[in-house]
């Protein structure tokens, strides 16, 4: 069964400073892998999303994520993050097309907390 | 265009009543999926509807189901509440079955 890790809970970073939040997974194949990030009480916005062709994928708000088959990690950065990147991040499995599609709908990990201190 | 609408956005139940929960995709999207998130247990996959069809369902009792209807919109119903059914529910509508989910603000259920 597919699985996702994200191994930190909670990530303090200062604002203008760099970020990087890690995700690893357990898929059968390369599945497609996303990022979300879910404001207090909110849905999920998609951040960004790697499906094929080029690892290095770019999102909105200035966030990125290189997908690495080697290390099935697909993690998440920004150069320089603002007070208003503050909220849960998830990364995100769900299986490709070619398998048929949604079968088990996407699969997420358990969030990263992310806190901006001023 | 207009987003992936839940409505209401919060509901209080009683234990043993039952609750219906409604989610307008996003115009031309076929697939809807429904998803719970609590502390504990975070985000889990309910079911997904494609083209009226319950493609698949997650690992939750019977007391959960949904339908779509023509026009994509979908409901999900849990019957004979629980405490521990207390939770967001969130609606994410696609293109395709493969294609990105975009997610719903959700419905926060409490269950008394």
């Amino acid at each position: 069964a597919q699985s996702v890790t994200q191994p930190d809970i909670h990530i303090t970073v200062s604002e203008g400073a760099s970020l990087e939040l890690r995700c690893n997974y357990s898929y059968g194949a390369t599945p497609y892998l996303f990022w979300y990030v879910q404001s207090p009480g909110q849905g999920l916005q998609l951040l960004l999303k790697y499906f094929s062709g080029d690892t290095l994928v770019q999102g909105i708000k200035g966030f990125e994520a290189e997908f690495k088959r080697s290390q099935s990690s697909f993690n998440l950065r920004k150069p320089s993050v603002h007070w208003s990147d503050a909220a849960e991040y998830f990364c995100a499995v769900g299986p490709p097309a070619y398998s048929g599609g949604g079968a088990d709908g996407l699969t997420f990990g358990k969030g990263t907390h992310l806190i901006i201190q001023p | 265009k207009a987003g992936v609408t839940q409505t209401p956005r919060y509901l209080i139940k009683t234990r043993g009543q039952q609750v219906t929960l409604s989610c307008s995709p996003i115009s031309g999207h076929r697939s809807v999926s429904w998803y719970q998130q609590t502390p504990g247990q975070g985000l889990q996959f309910l079911f997904e509807y494609f083209s009226e069809t319950q493609r698949n369902k997650g690992n939750f009792p019977g007391r959960f189901s949904g339908r779509q209807f023509s026009n994509s919109r979908s409901e999900m119903n849990v019957s004979t509440l629980e405490l521990g059914d207390s939770a967001l529910y969130l609606c994410a509508s696609s293109l395709s079955t493969a294609d990105e989910a975009f997610f719903g603000q959700g419905t926060r259920l409490t269950v008394v």
